[in-house]
């Protein structure tokens, strides 16, 4: 079974600074896909960003990166010009390749990003 | 278009009820899941349809908790004598099909089991 771990249960960030997030997480599989995913408070969750295993490029969209190192099972989102409207918790989230029979998400147990104006 | 929705957002129940917790995916939306995210931790599988077919209910902790879609359309979790270890936020995810990348979630039910 994969396991997803976060090791922050707290970060917190200046408003236009830069934070990352670290996320690991333990597989006997060679392709699988890894997500993102914000939580703001009392409203749904919504994917940030995804990365394939098999690609080597790092994911960006916008602000959001990801630093994907396979051989070690680490996947970190970095926010770049933080707002005010990133605050919120944030899961990391694993899933086996679609032909396997368990196509749920594994999450983390979450980072809680605060960011202070 | 509309989201994935559920209902009611809240709910309070006394120990031994029966509660049933609905899900409107997206229109079209093949596969659909429940989790159960407990307060300050990540959400955790339940169970998973691929239309009507229940492929996955490996997640469910017990035999009192019950999933069905009958018409692969709305789904109905139902939990039978809740207990307070049962108290957490119920989240339904829609997926286009079963290659697709992104699961869109609802905005959870809150079960509170007094």
């Amino acid at each position: 079974a994969q396991t997803v771990t976060q090791s922050q249960p707290e970060m917190s960030v200046q408003e236009a600074e830069t934070v990352t997030l670290s996320c690991t997480y333990d597989t006997s599989e060679s392709d699988y896909y890894l997500f993102w995913y914000k939580q703001p408070p009392s409203r749904q969750m919504i994917l940030v960003i995804r990365q394939e295993a098999y690609k080597q490029q790092n994911a960006t969209e916008n602000r959001f990166s990801v630093n994907f190192q396979k051989a070690a099972k680490s996947f970190s989102l970095k926010i770049s010009d933080s707002q005010l409207g990133d605050a919120a918790m944030y899961f990391c989230a694993y899933r086996s390749p679609s032909n396997n029979a368990g196509n749920m998400l594994t999450f983390g147990g979450g980072t809680r990003l605060m960011v202070k104006p | 278009g509309a989201g994935v929705s559920q209902s009611p957002r809240y709910k309070v129940a006394k120990r031994g009820q029966d509660v049933a917790l609905r899900c409107d995916p997206i229109s079209g939306h093949v596969s659909l899941f429940w989790y159960q995210q407990a307060l300050g931790q990540g959400p955790e599988f339940l169970t998973y349809f691929q239309n009507e077919a229940q492929l996955d209910k490996s997640g469910l902790p017990s035999d009192r908790f019950f999933a069905e879609r009958p018409e692969g359309s709305v789904s109905t979790l139902k939990i039978q004598r809740t207990q307070q270890e049962d108290s957490a936020v119920y989240l339904c995810a829609s997926r286009r099909g079963r290659s697709s990348y992104e699961q869109y979630f609802g905005p959870g039910t809150r079960l509170t089991v007094t």
